[in-house]
């Protein structure tokens, strides 16, 4: 069955980084195109990245662009988002999806808190 | 990168039908037939209930539809259930491989 469970959530201070993982299981990883989605306390959900199935095509919210940077290792199955210079305004519950017939299949989530 | 526009609530009796709008632009929500919608509560991942608008998962009732006139896309419950309670997020294509959701509206069952 299809699985992708986070990892590397955590407290973290403000400016610092972070890099998440989503470890896919029971399908064909490279075949997928993949996003990270994420929930602020309170909040609705927000689309982060995405990533084509190659990893050749990515893109970034505006809210993240150029301090985080989605990347997949195929041989690995394995998803990432590395997060630098973390502000509060991130501090989420963050997801990995797999794109297919809508976002069909999700992680449990991982909360990253930013916090002095 | 504007969050599509969703009521913020929604309510019905049981066996009430209840309907969400959705409305984005000619960039996302009108420009695309790739509108999907998610149930989501809390401590759980998000569940997708429709997908291209108007495509339904196996596994979920009949009573979810989906459709789009112009910019705006809709969710409809048919027969609404007390196990239908919950947040429901919209999400469009809108374009060079982004991805844009609505705001959340919280569906009560009365």
């Amino acid at each position: 069955q299809v699985q992708l469970v986070e990892s590397g959530g955590g407290m973290v201070q403000p400016g610092r980084s972070l890099r998440l993982s989503c470890a896919a299981s029971g399908f064909t990883f490279s075949s997928y195109r993949m996003h990270w989605v994420r929930q602020a306390p309170g909040s609705g959900l927000e689309w982060v990245a995405g990533i084509s199935f190659d990893g050749s095509i990515e893109n970034h919210a505006d809210s993240v662009k150029g301090r985080f940077t989605i990347s997949r290792d195929n041989s690995k199955d394995t998803l990432y988002l590395q997060m630098n210079s973390l502000r509060a305004e991130d501090t989420a519950v963050y997801y990995c999806a797999r794109d297919y017939l809508g976002l069909g299949y999700w992680g449990q989530g991982t909360l990253v808190t930013v916090s002095s | 990168q504007s969050a599509l526009t969703q009521p913020r609530s929604v309510s019905g009796s049981p066996g009430q039908s209840v309907t969400i709008s959705c409305i984005g632009t000619s960039s996302d929500v009108g420009g695309y037939n790739y509108v999907s919608w998610y149930q989501k509560n809390p401590g759980k991942a998000p569940k997708v209930m429709i997908y291209d608008v108007s495509q339904r998962p196996s596994g979920v009732p009949d009573r979810f539809s989906g459709s789009k006139s112009g910019n705006t896309a809709s969710l409809t419950i048919s027969g609404l259930q007390a196990e239908d309670e919950g947040d429901y997020y919209c999400c469009s294509y809108a374009g060079s491989s982004t991805l844009v959701f609505g705001g959340g509206t919280k569906v009560t069952v009365l």
